[in-house]
Formats: C-alpha cells, structure tokens, sequence
C-alpha cells in the first residue's frame, strides 16, 4: 500500500512568490491536514480537510490556504512569501473510521529567499 | 485547548540501557494520545496511540508508553536502546483522536544512544 505522497520535496522560492504544494493520501483515506515544522516553532497544525471541505484551520494568516479535490488529493498555496515560511511543511492523512493516528508524508522542504 | 510539555530537548542513554521520554499533557476534555518518531529528513512515523482503550500501549520497534490520568502524563519507554532509535520524538494530543482539531504536538525530544 503506498503511503502518503508529497510533491515536491524541496522547494527554494524566493520572496514575495506564492507556492502550492501537494499531497496525495493513502488509498481510502479521505481526511487530510498539514503541519509547519521549523525549529523555533516547531510542529504547527495548519489545516485539515474532509471530503472537500475545511474543517479547522490553525493559528496561520490568510496567506496559507488549502483545498481538498474529490479524490482526496489536496494541495495548499502560500502567497506572498515571507523568509519565515521556509519549513518543512508535513501532510498526513487517516482513515476517517477505525485508527485515530495519522499516517505523515515525508514532507516538502521550502526555502525562502 | 490542548498542550503538551516534553521534559528534555535532549536525553542521552547507552546502547543497552533503559530508555524513558517524558511527556505531560493538558487536555479539557479526555484526550487522545500519541507518539510520533522523526528520523533526519523524513517524516514523521506513528509509534503507538492510546485512545482509552487500555492505559498501557504497545507500539512498534519495542517501544510503550502508559497513559496515568491522576499525573496528566505519557511517558515513553523501551527496556533497552539500539543505535537505531536515535531519532527526533514528539508526543501529540488531540481532542477528537487527530480530527478536525488536529495535533498539538510537544517540542520534542532527541534521543542520543551512546555506543
């Protein structure tokens, strides 16, 4: 069984710039969210989406935003980028019965310059 | 509002040795638990999960943690530690067993295996 893909995994932008990244869940899991990790912040929670729709949203601004496609793929863009942005940024997914642990992609590392 | 403290950025123990992580949460209502295992450059991997079905849980690659209520404490255990569990690890709590409120994740610890 695959596990969670994200694409891409590194990513050097430069200020200013937006950037979508994206993140194809494990077959059959249809609950995706995303994590910032950095190493004055740590591991953040960002969004988290079902079946297309939002459901909760972390301490972020506008600038971070996501979606969820009918096949549970989802992607989130960042606009305007900040140097702050530059993380690891984490997409996990679950099945939405059963197992309440979430299984992590290996992440997509953005720099900003 | 969910938080989660772990004691030690850093713990050092010997090949052999007992390996103990610490982690207290703070939840409002009852929580659900876990811990998570980061090796460099990767993500992050599920070691076990307690969601109130027994307060000791078994995990993967020999680890347990055993879920105290009276302490608000996780604590992470393996009897003996190989080179191999060198590695970042992060306890996590969630309200809703990791749904629409996500994970509260703690600071982490790193684990040091001295040879």
């Amino acid at each position: 069984k695959a596990g969670v893909t994200q694409t891409p995994r590194y990513l050097i932008k430069t200020r200013g710039q937006q950037v979508t990244l994206s993140c194809s869940p494990i077959s059959g899991h249809r609950s995706v969210s995303w994590y910032q990790q950095t190493p004055g912040q740590g591991l953040q929670f960002l969004f988290e989406y079902f079946s297309e729709t939002q459901r909760n949203k972390g301490n972020f601004p506008g600038r971070f935003s996501g979606r969820q496609f009918s096949n549970s793929r989802s992607e989130m863009n960042v606009s305007t980028l900040e140097l702050g942005d530059s993380a690891l940024y984490l997409c996990a997914s679950r099945p939405t019965t059963g197992s309440y642990g979430y299984t992590f992609g290996s992440g997509t590392r953005l720099t900003v310059v | 509002a969910q938080s989660v403290t772990q004691l030690g950025s850093h713990v050092s123990v010997s090949e052999g040795a007992l390996v103990l992580l610490r982690c207290n949460y703070s939840s409002s209502v009852p929580p659900y638990l876990f811990w998570y295992v980061q090796y460099p450059n990767q993500g992050l991997q599920l070691l076990l999960k307690y969601t109130s079905a027994a307060t000791l849980v078994k995990g993967i690659n020999g680890f347990e943690a055993e879920f105290k209520k009276s302490e608000t404490s996780f604590h992470l255990t393996k009897p003996s530690a190989h080179m191999s569990d060198a590695a970042e690890y992060f306890c996590a709590v969630s309200a809703s067993g990791g749904g629409a409120d996500g994970l509260t994740f703690g600071k982490g610890t790193h684990l040091i295996i001295q040879p």
